[in-house]
């Protein structure tokens, strides 16, 4: 069973706020991913990290970062937040020699 | 450049009967496909996977077959039951340039009917 947790599940907040979302994973992986979600289209990768103090960017590009202190800890930070920042994000980890990733239940989130 | 394509945005299938997802994929490289299953509000749980050295893999109720030559790959849910009735992602892996990286597809909603 996976243990992959984030924090808030829900967050609707203003326009020109900074917010930050929370992922932690209690398995010990070192890959960890960000994925953004709209409906009826695919996951897109937006960072990802292959360990403490590694993060890169993915595949599609986002006004998000993120930062790897821990291992089990990959927090997401959008400094002003946008209406067009309003989907769901979804976080994930991955033992280091696996394809297969553990996914958390996601945040969802509007911005007005 | 969407790499893994789901062309079936919907499926509804009765309970009892066979289930059958397609997903189809562009890039050669590409050698472990996966399947997630994903409920309303909350994130995607890992289905089943087949690595490009196999043609078939089984578990339980669900088979997924891989077609190579073709690039396609199914998932064959049998019998359906209504808690299959989600959102089915297909995701691909291999590319050497994104080791470990996972490419979806935008996935086919399925309900199964009573």
């Amino acid at each position: 069973e996976a243990d992959i947790y984030q924090t808030p599940r829900y967050l609707v907040i203003g326009t020109g706020k900074k917010i930050t979302l929370e992922c932690s994973q209690t398995m010990g992986h070192d890959k960890m991913y960000w994925y953004q979600q709209d409906p009826g289209m695919e996951l897109h990768l937006i960072h990802y990290s292959y360990g403490v103090n590694s993060t890169e960017k993915g595949d599609l590009s986002s006004e998000s970062t993120v930062s790897r202190i821990r291992t089990e800890h990959f927090p997401l930070t959008l400094e002003s937040a946008r209406p067009s920042h309003t989907s769901q994000y979804l976080c994930a980890s991955s033992e280091s020699l696996s394809h297969e990733q553990y996914f958390g239940p996601g945040t969802r989130l509007t911005v007005t | 450049d969407q790499q893994v394509k789901q062309n079936s945005p919907s499926l509804s299938v009765q309970e009892g009967r066979i289930s059958i997802l397609n997903c189809d994929y562009t890039n050669s490289m590409f050698d472990y496909f996966l399947w997630y299953k994903k409920y309303p509000a909350e994130g995607p749980t890992f289905l089943i996977s087949i690595s490009s050295i196999k043609d078939k893999n089984e578990d339980g109720r669900f088979t997924v077959f891989l077609n190579k030559s073709a690039k396609h790959l199914s998932l064959h849910i049998v019998p359906s039951q209504p808690g299959d009735s989600a959102v089915y992602f297909c995701a691909a892996s291999g590319d050497p340039d994104s080791w470990g990286k996972l490419q979806f597809g935008a996935g086919t909603q399925v309900v199964v009917t009573p």
